[in-house]
């Protein structure tokens, strides 16, 4: 079965540390992709960052960067210089060819709480 | 370019009662998608649309839900005789082209509690 596993339910980090959220995922295709969405209160899916399975370079984007590890089929997000406005539920992504990209597979999340 | 709006933000609704939701998609996009998201899990999968065709539905999707797009513009969402396990966050997303790095634009979600 296609599962994300996401272990930490919550985090906490200091304002201004990096915090290493968890994301493992179980798929047999070869190619596909995981995303990292973050939810506020206010409940919207906000777009972080994307990887390929056949990037070969890891992604950033600004603050956030995912460590991709393919072989033992990770994608942990890195959140640097923490910052209040991170205080959020973070959820790990996969979205599959299988059925032609129609939909995106999520994890539970892990909530993130950054204290002053 | 105001993003995915949907209407109405909470629903609180007596058992038995049918509910209706919106979804304005962003204009120029084609695909629209609904997830439910319940209370300390991620958003699942129920249904895709394609312009106005509903190309896939989740088995999550029980025989009193149904979805509609027509014109291919915005969508509804109706659950008829609603029952608590009815009770999550309804997400509508929408997204412009067609791959594995397509980015998803989520909505802000309709909150339903059955009492």
């Amino acid at each position: 079965a296609q599962k994300i596993t996401q272990t930490q339910p919550g985090m906490f980090v200091q304002e201004k540390e990096a915090v290493t959220l968890d994301c493992t995922y179980d798929t047999s295709d070869q190619s596909y992709g995981l995303f990292w969405y973050k939810q506020p209160s206010s409940g919207e899916m906000i777009f972080l960052i994307y990887q390929g399975s056949y990037d070969e370079q890891n992604a950033t984007e600004g603050r956030y960067s995912l460590n991709f590890q393919k072989a033992r089929k990770s994608a942990n997000l890195v959140i640097s210089a923490s910052q209040l406005g991170d205080s959020a539920m973070y959820f790990c992504a996969m979205r599959r060819p299988s059925g032609g990209y129609n939909k995106l597979i999520f994890g539970a999340g892990t909530r993130l709480a950054v204290h002053p | 370019d105001t993003g995915v709006s949907q209407d109405p933000r909470h629903k609180i609704t007596k058992r038995g009662q049918n509910v209706t939701f919106r979804c304005d998609p962003i204009s120029e996009h084609n695909r629209l998608y609904w997830y439910r998201q319940t209370l300390g899990q991620g958003p699942e999968f129920l249904t895709y649309f394609q312009n106005e065709a509903q190309l896939e539905k989740s088995r999550l999707l029980s025989d009193r839900f149904s979805a509609e797009r027509p014109k291919g513009s915005f969508s509804t969402l109706e659950i008829q005789r609603t029952e608590q396990g009815d009770s999550a966050m309804y997400l509508c997303a929408s997204s412009l082209s067609h791959g594995l790095n397509t980015e998803a634009f989520f909505g802000q979600g309709t909150r339903l509690t059955v009492v």
